[in-house]
C-alpha cells in the first residue's frame, strides 16, 4: 500500500532564510506524481509544485524547488528567501493508479 | 473565474439536521472528489466520481450521500448530522481518474455541528 510520511509536524524559519520540508513515500508503482500543497490560514489548498516520477530533473517554481530522490523515495521541498506569506501548513501528496494520498502535514511559521 | 467553487463556506447547524454542500468546477474535468479534513488537519478522501458515476466510497457512513447531476457538479448531502461530522469539507477535481493527475481544490466548507 502507498504511504506518505511527513516527519516534521512543525518548523519555523526566519524571514529571508531557506527552509527544507521533508517527505518520504512508499510505493511499488513506477508511474506516479508527487505534489506539495500549501494551506494558509485561509484554508484554501494551493498547489505549490508537482513532480512527475519519470522526470529526472527536479521541479522548480520561483522560490520553491524539490529534491526528488526516486530510489530513496524521498521528496523534499525547499523554500528560498522565505516570506511571511509562506506561513502555512504544507502537505506532501502522492498520485498513482486510483490513489491520491496526503501526508499529515508540516506547519511552517516564518518569523519576522 | 474560480476553478473549483463550493457553497456555503461556513455552515453551523444543530445535531440531527440535514444539510447540503454544493460544488462546481469549470475546468472541464471528468473526475470530482470530496475530502474531509479533521481538527488535526488530516485529509481523508470520502468519494470519487468519474463522469457522474460513483467510483469510490471510502467507507463513509451512509448518512453522507453525494450526487452528481452533471460532470461539473458534485454535491454532498448529509443526513442526521452528528457532532463528529464537524470538519472542513473540500471538493476537488482532476482530469483523469485512475492515472496520476493533479487535483485542484475548492475553498472548503467549514461545518460546525452544535
Amino acid at each position: 500500500a502507498q504511504t506518505v510520511t511527513q516527519s516534521q509536524p512543525e518548523m519555523s524559519v526566519q524571514e529571508a532564510e531557506t527552509v527544507t520540508l521533508s517527505c518520504t513515500y512508499d510505493t511499488s508503482e513506477n508511474n506516479y506524481y508527487l505534489f506539495w500543497y500549501k494551506q494558509p490560514p485561509s484554508r484554501q489548498m494551493i498547489l505549490v509544485i508537482r513532480q512527475e516520477a519519470y522526470k529526472q530533473q527536479n521541479a522548480t517554481e520561483n522560490r520553491f524547488s524539490v529534491n526528488f530522490q526516486k530510489a530513496a523515495k524521498s521528496f523534499s521541498l525547499k523554500i528560498s528567501d522565505s516570506q511571511l506569506g509562506d506561513t502555512a501548513m504544507y502537505f506532501c501528496a502522492f498520485s498513482g493508479t486510483y490513489k491520491y494520498i496526503f501526508g499529515t502535514g508540516t506547519r511552517l511559521k516564518v518569523l519576522a | 473565474d474560480t476553478a473549483v467553487s463550493q457553497t456555503p463556506k461556513y455552515l453551523v447547524t444543530q445535531m440531527g439536521n440535514d444539510k447540503s454542500i454544493k460544488c462546481e468546477q469549470n475546468l472541464g474535468h471528468d473526475t470530482m472528489y470530496w475530502y474531509k479534513q479533521d481538527s488535526k488537519k488530516f485529509l481523508k478522501i470520502m468519494f470519487s466520481y468519474n463522469n457522474k458515476e460513483l467510483i469510490i466510497n471510502e467507507t463513509v457512513p451512509n448518512r453522507f450521500s453525494p450526487k452528481s447531476p452533471d460532470k461539473a457538479h458534485l454535491n454532498l448531502h448529509i443526513n442526521s448530522l452528528e457532532l463528529g461530522d464537524s470538519a472542513v469539507y473540500f471538493c476537488a477535481s482532476s482530469q483523469d481518474f485512475g492515472l496520476p493527475d493533479t487535483q485542484y481544490f475548492g475553498p472548503g466548507t467549514r461545518l460546525t455541528v452544535l
